[in-house]
């Protein structure tokens, strides 16, 4: 079944300890991203990537970072959470530029206190 | 930044109704898409338009994209309790890397 999969999918954490959310696609999709939800602001992109080794920032970036050393994962890394963080975070792939069709995984919900 | 809003935020309605949930921007969109998104799980794409003015259907789901690329509706006739959801507009930036997603729709059809 082509699906994308986060883990975990609850987490509740302290500040300044570091995580990570694991993210896999297995469509062969070029283009992965990272995404986070919050009440009244809707689903904004914090990362991006563009295939293996390239990534890029999007709208929210700043506490977070990403690597992509294979094309199937695209982890999320919190260095050093803080409660601002605390949200409903989504990781997306795609298989072509455009249109920028997303296929989203089923979302971790992350609490920091 | 690019902006999207949708409207209204919240919507409940009587199975059998029909309505019309809309999404607009001063910005031009390379295509609009449409989402579902149900408690406990990712958004689930429905539709995308990329042509101003074009309209598409996805059985009782009506979608059209402006003709001047800046906004779109979504039309449902004769509501059903299966089509609650948060419904989500996201317009394609011209670099095509980055969506931008409305605040969303929250939907609720009575039996």
């Amino acid at each position: 079944e082509a699906q994308v999969t986060q883990n975990p999918r609850y987490l509740i954490t302290v500040t300044g300890k570091k995580l990570t959310v694991t993210c896999s696609q297995n469509m062969n999709h070029e283009y992965m991203s990272w995404y986070r939800q919050d009440p009244g602001l809707g689903l904004r992109q914090i990362y991006y990537s563009m295939n293996v080794e390239v990534t890029d920032k999007g709208d929210v970036p700043e506490g977070y970072k990403v690597s992509r050393k294979e094309k199937r994962n695209f982890p999320l890394i919190l260095e050093s959470p803080s409660p601002n963080q605390t949200s409903l975070y989504f990781c997306a792939s795609n298989k072509d530029r455009r249109p920028y069709e997303q296929y989203f995984g089923p979302g971790t919900r992350l609490t920091v206190t | 930044t690019q902006l999207l809003e949708q409207s209204p935020q919240f919507l409940s309605i009587q199975e059998g109704e029909n309505l019309t949930v809309y999404c607009n921007s001063s910005s031009v969109f390379s295509s609009l898409q449409w989402y579902r998104q149900e408690p406990g799980e990712g958004p689930v794409l429905l539709v995308t338009v990329v042509t101003g003015g074009e309209v598409k259907k996805l059985k009782r789901l009506t979608f059209q994209f402006g003709d001047a690329r800046k906004d779109s509706s979504l039309h449902i006739t004769a509501a059903q309790p299966g089509d609650t959801g948060l419904y989500l507009c996201a317009g394609e930036n011209n670099a095509g890397n980055m969506l931008t997603f409305g605040g969303g729709t929250r939907l609720m059809v009575k039996p």
